[in-house]
């Protein structure tokens, strides 16, 4: 079975901060890899996924992730956080075949401080 | 990317009585549908899949005749949750899927039980 660990609840940052929010899985299979950001009252929007290929992927308000096998990791990155950024961020996971369930993590809750 | 829908998006009810949950693909044929929990401050839990034209597969703990899914056609998958108790209220969300593809998604539904 495979399980998603995101280690920090909530994540403060200052606005033009950067932002790290971490993410780790444990899994015996190959696995697919998703962020996935969530506002107030909605449903998950999908920011960026690992799926083969080149480790790092971006997303397109300058988000990215980087897929580290041997750490086990997926953390998101932003060398500078908008006010627009504050939300709930959730890490999942997916393995490579079959019904392709994702597995969430905890969330973390990004808030951006003037 | 592909737009889901949910209606009703808040519902209302009284304890005893049942409510439906509708869920659609609006742009794609959805093989798979998956129906999602989330209390508040929490993560997404999975409580069923439901591939169209077959019966639903339930996570461990969910109870199918409470949370009774129909999946009749490739856009359309329905939640009903019968019999409802304070303890069912919670955000409910769907995404769908297609083969190869990755999940989408819809807005959510928030059920209130009185």
């Amino acid at each position: 079975a495979q399980s998603v660990t995101q280690l920090d609840s909530q994540v403060p940052v200052f606005e033009e901060a950067p932002v790290e929010l971490r993410c780790n899985y444990s899994s015996s299979v190959s696995v697919y890899l998703f962020w996935y950001v969530q506002y107030p009252n909605q449903g998950l929007q999908l920011l960026l996924k690992y799926l083969s290929g080149s480790t790092l992927v971006e997303s397109i308000n300058g988000f990215e992730a980087e897929f580290k096998k041997s750490e086990t990791s997926f953390h998101l990155t932003k060398p500078s956080a908008h006010m627009s950024d504050a939300a709930e961020y959730f890490c999942a996971v997916s393995v490579k075949q079959g019904a392709q369930k994702l597995v969430f993590g905890q969330g973390t809750r990004l808030t951006i401080n003037p | 990317g592909a737009v889901v829908s949910q209606h009703p998006s808040r519902v209302i009810c009284k304890s005893g009585t049942s409510v439906k949950i509708e869920c659609r693909s609006l742009d794609f044929q959805a093989t798979t549908m998956f129906w999602y929990r989330q209390f508040p401050k929490q993560s997404l839990m999975l409580m069923a899949t439901s591939n169209e034209g077959s019966k639903a597969t339930y996570e461990q703990g969910v109870e199918k005749d409470k949370f009774l899914i129909n999946h009749a056609s490739l856009t359309l998958s329905t939640l009903t949750v019968t019999s409802a108790h304070p303890e069912d209220s919670s955000f409910y969300i769907c995404s769908a899927t297609a083969t190869g593809r990755e999940q989408f998604f819809g807005p959510g539904t928030r059920l209130t039980v009185l």
